[in-house]
């Protein structure tokens, strides 16, 4: 029983093409987030829905539209794929009020070649 | 605004040894503070958590002591394991938001 699961797992394509990740977590809970993680591991946060609605948006290019059909799923689409897109993006979710922990997805590798 | 500061790594250590990580942290208000750590081709996991002033949060032998008036988060061990060798995140949290430190790489040698 994955918290969070992640598909796909690994995806490699070419500079111009559109890709997209989905998420999704079957904890209930009302808060899910995208990470990027670059190659030093440096993790850093890129947007943060609470109940569908977007809250968090942190000066991402617009090429990145992250999608929440329903509270169970945050679905990141990229258009116009760049070199500097590749990382290990991760998914996460919350409940706010139950102190805050995150679950993290176990990441998609991205590499644009 | 918010921020966290973490040691530079990578650690490396003998098994056996005394591990500690600093974090130092800046945020308004007083917010839960967090060690995640993230093995080899994994996501991150909750390490250890504490949600107010002197608490002390521990796991797996890991521990970590919520000092208001330094503004830290140390993370320690008594003796490591090779098992142990991971990126560790010192994490503040506010309302929706996590701000993470770089994470310290440790690698325990046997």
């Amino acid at each position: 029983d994955t918290a969070v699961s992640q598909t796909p797992k690994y995806l490699v394509t070419q500079m111009g093409n559109d890709k997209s990740i989905k998420c999704e977590q079957n904890l209930g809970h009302d808060t899910m987030y995208w990470y990027k993680q670059d190659s030093k591991k440096f993790l850093k946060i890129m947007f943060s829905y609470n109940n569908k609605e977007l809250i968090i948006n942190e000066t991402v290019p617009n090429r990145f539209s992250p999608k929440s059909p329903d509270k169970a799923h945050l679905n990141l689409h990229i258009n116009s794929l760049e070199l500097g897109d590749s990382a290990v993006y991760f998914c996460a979710s919350s409940q706010p009020g139950q102190s805050y922990e995150q679950y993290f997805g176990p990441g998609t590798r991205l590499t644009v070649t | 605004g918010d921020s966290v500061t973490q040691m530079e790594g990578p650690v490396t250590l003998s098994e056996e040894a005394f591990l500690t990580i600093n974090c130092t942290y800046t945020a308004t208000g007083y917010p839960s503070l967090f060690w995640y750590v993230q093995y080899p081709g994994e996501g991150l996991q909750l390490l250890l958590k504490a949600t107010k002033a002197d608490d002390k949060g521990s796991n797996k032998g890991f521990e970590a002591t919520y000092r208001k008036e330094t503004t830290s988060f140390h993370l320690e061990k008594g003796s490591v394991q090779v098992s142990d060798s991971a990126v560790y995140f010192c994490a503040p949290s506010g309302t929706y938001k996590y701000i993470f430190g770089t994470g310290t790489r440790l690698k325990v040698l046997a």
